[in-house]
């Protein structure tokens, strides 16, 4: 099956400077590549997700690259605001998807 | 558009007490549906996952266990519940299609055993 890692567990960057989070996969038939953002308390809530046939996407300041040779993922978030902190989950899958671990991002004032 | 629905919201049981978590999802036909458990500051474990009515697939085995009686209905029980089944639970869709498709969480069910 499927397996996911996720790096790192805990991120703290300073307001306003960039954040980036790394996953890989070991299933090469994997073609799905979303990934969720979790507050506090709350629901895992999609923030961007990605297909095998496309190498990036951007909306506003968080973008998704994908390496299928490499078979990993990053998501990439830009001019970070005390609003992206939260536990972020990576995912990988064709049917089901198999979830990384989370990061918890944590952004400094 | 789609929603989902899972109650109760916060529930607190004695240990040995059965359980009972409903999930119903409106506005899709045919989903696949799924149950997730969060232990505190930890990931996603995949409890059951159900492709149809009546069809169960079970990821870890444990005192829980899942059933699916209507097409958008996913129900969570156990006949007697252990202080390790604290946690929060989600239930999540996604539609029925091979190709990758992302789950929809519910809002989850917090679940504390005394």
């Amino acid at each position: 099956g499927e397996n996911v890692e996720q790096h790192p567990s805990t991120l703290s960057v300073q307001e306003g400077d960039s954040a980036v989070i790394k996953c890989t996969y070991s299933d090469s038939a994997s073609n799905y590549f979303p990934w969720y953002k979790q507050e506090l308390g709350k629901r895992p809530q999609l923030i961007i997700d990605i297909r095998s046939n496309v190498g990036e996407k951007k909306d506003q300041r968080i973008a998704v690259t994908l390496n299928k040779t490499a078979k990993h993922f990053s998501l990439h978030i830009t001019e970070t605001q005390p609003e992206d902190s939260a536990v972020y989950f990576c995912a990988a899958g064709g049917g089901g998807l198999t979830f990384g671990k989370g990061t918890h991002l944590i952004i400094q004032p | 558009s789609q929603t989902i629905h899972q109650w109760p919201a916060t529930l607190v049981q004695p240990v040995g007490s059965p359980l009972s978590l409903e999930c119903t999802v409106e506005g899709t036909s045919n989903p696949n549906l799924y149950w997730y458990r969060q232990a505190a500051g930890r990931g996603l474990q995949l409890l059951f996952y159900s492709v149809g009515i009546g069809q169960i697939s079970s990821e870890v085995p444990q005192n829980l266990s899942a059933s699916r009686p209507q097409d958008r209905q996913f129900i969570l029980s156990s006949k007697k519940l252990l202080l390790s089944d604290s946690g929060f639970y989600l239930c999540a869709w996604s539609r029925l299609d091979g190709s990758g498709q992302p789950q929809h969480f519910g809002d989850g069910t917090r679940l504390s055993i005394l």
